[in-house]
C-alpha cells in the first residue's frame, strides 16, 4: 500500500525557520508535492519536487530524497499567516493518470 | 473569476436523504477529481474524470455516484446519507491525461462542501 507519514503538529516561533518533515514508501513514484491549508479552506499548491534536491521558491523551500523517501518544506521568518496546515503529498502513476495520495498534513501554529 | 467552483457550499441535512454537490472548472483542465477530508483532516481521493471518464474509484460505496457530463463539470450524488457522510467534500481539477508521467500538474481545488448528517 502507500504510505506517507508527517508529524501532525509543530509549533515555532515567529521570524524562526521551522523544517516539516515527510516520508513515504510508494509505487509508482512521480514526484513531490507540497499543499498549504489554513482552517475551513481548500489546500493551495506550495511546490513539488521531481529530482533530488532543494527548490527555494522566497521563504519556503523544498526538499526531496527519492533514494530514502523522504522530503521536508522549510518555511524562514515565519509569519502569523503561516499558521496552516501543510501538507504532504505523493505524485503517483495510476495507469499512466495522476493520482496524488496525501499525507494527513502537519499542523504549523506560529506563536509571537 | 473563481477557477474550481463547487455548490453549495454548506449541506445540513438528515440520515437516509439523498444528495447532489455540483462542481464546475473553467480553466480549461481535461482531469477532474473528487476528494474527501474526515474530522481528522485527512485527504483522501474518492474518484477522477479525465475527459467525462471514470480512471480512479477508491473503493467508495456504490452509494456514491460521480457524473461528468462534460470535461468542464462533476458532480457527486450520494444516496441514503450515513452518519459517516459528515465531512468536508473537496472538488479538484489538474491538466492530466496519457503520458502524466511526463510532467506535473497541480491541482486546483474548490472551496470544498461542508456536508453534516443529522
Amino acid at each position: 500500500g502507500q504510505n506517507i507519514d508527517q508529524p501532525t503538529e509543530m509549533t515555532a516561533t515567529e521570524g524562526a525557520i521551522v523544517q516539516i518533515n515527510c516520508t513515504y514508501q510508494t509505487s509508482g513514484f512521480n514526484g513531490l508535492f507540497w499543499y498549504q491549508q489554513h482552517a475551513g479552506e481548500a489546500p493551495t499548491f506550495l511546490s513539488y519536487n521531481v529530482l533530488d534536491g532543494l527548490e527555494e521558491k522566497g521563504r519556503f523551500s523544498s526538499f526531496l530524497s527519492r533514494s530514502k523517501g523522504y522530503s521536508y518544506l522549510l518555511l524562514k521568518e515565519l509569519q502569523m499567516k503561516d499558521s496552516a496546515s501543510y501538507l504532504c503529498a505523493a505524485d503517483l502513476n495510476s495507469g499512466g493518470y495522476q493520482k496524488v495520495t496525501f499525507g494527513i498534513g502537519t499542523k504549523l501554529q506560529v506563536i509571537p | 473569476d473563481t477557477a474550481v467552483s463547487q455548490t453549495p457550499k454548506y449541506l445540513v441535512t438528515q440520515m437516509g436523504n439523498d444528495k447532489s454537490i455540483k462542481c464546475e472548472q473553467n480553466l480549461g483542465h481535461d482531469t477532474m477529481y473528487w476528494y474527501k477530508q474526515d474530522s481528522k483532516k485527512f485527504l483522501k481521493i474518492m474518484f477522477s474524470y479525465n475527459n467525462k471518464e471514470l480512471i480512479i474509484n477508491e473503493t467508495v460505496p456504490n452509494r456514491f455516484s460521480p457524473k461528468s457530463p462534460d470535461k468542464a463539470h462533476l458532480n457527486l450524488h450520494i444516496n441514503s446519507l450515513e452518519l459517516g457522510d459528515s465531512a468536508v467534500y473537496f472538488c479538484a481539477s489538474s491538466q492530466e491525461g496519457p503520458g502524466a508521467t511526463e510532467s506535473f500538474r497541480p491541482q486546483h481545488f474548490g472551496d470544498g462542501t461542508r456536508l453534516s448528517i443529522l
